[in-house]
């Protein structure tokens, strides 16, 4: 079965940018989405198609898919970004998420 | 406002059933496709299954497949997930998910608040 690996957790501090990586085998030919999960709270969509933003989401969210990484890109990280962010992708007709990285700004 | 209600979460032994709900508003149901998504307490998400908009055509994870069924009536803007021969590693909060619109591969652009299923004796 397909398999997404992320780092467990990434720190960065408030203003920089924060990259956070997904691997997976040919990824770059699959399309990749990103997910953000605050604590208590239901997933939001921040990046589908590897690098569209939703309606809503911050310019500052942005992200790109190629060879075997996808990475999600926080410019100028505020602290409301600390989060859980999840990668996800497809495997024929199966849904396939990556174990989630937790984002620490401090 | 687009809203999706999960409900029918709750305790169920090991072996039995429950039936969960997801009730849509605010957006045209019957022709947005849907999943299910779980998340075990403290652990990552996980797809379980989704449906298309005339509920036709279905898939599952390879963990729940046999056991769960996902199905849709567009006369109740209601999707459902039921859960056969439960087990223990089933417990997790399940997420009703919608898919979004008018783009080229599956993303869940709407998130209910999710129904809590504990499996125990």
């Amino acid at each position: 079965s397909y398999e997404l690996t992320q780092p467990p957790s990434v720190s960065v501090s408030p203003g920089q940018t924060a990259n956070i990586t997904c691997s997976g085998d040919k990824l770059g030919d699959r399309y990749a989405c990103w997910y953000q999960q605050k604590p208590g709270q239901s997933p939001v969509l921040v990046i589908y198609q590897d690098n569209k933003r939703p309606l809503g989401i911050p310019e500052r969210f942005s992200g790109s898919n190629s060879g075997n990484t996808a990475t999600l890109t926080i410019s100028g990280t505020q602290a409301m970004d600390e989060a859980d962010y999840y990668c996800q992708a497809w495997d024929s007709s199966t849904g396939v998420f990556g174990g989630g990285t937790k984002l620490t700004v401090l | 406002d687009v809203q999706l209600v999960e409900s029918g979460g709750g305790l169920v032994q090991p072996g039995g059933s429950l039936r969960l709900s997801c009730a849509a508003s605010g957006f045209t149901f019957s022709t947005s496709w849907m999943h299910w998504v779980r998340q075990a307490p403290g652990k990552g998400l996980v797809w379980v299954s989704r449906i298309n908009s005339d509920g036709r055509s279905t898939s599952y994870a390879d963990s729940v497949k046999g056991r769960f069924t996902i199905s849709r009536d567009n006369a109740k803007n209601t999707l459902y997930l039921q859960m056969n021969s439960v087990r223990a590693e089933d417990t997790a909060v399940y997420y009703c998910a919608r898919d979004a619109p008018q783009v080229v591969v599956h993303a869940f652009d709407i998130w209910g608040q999710g129904t809590m299923v504990t499996v125990s004796s």
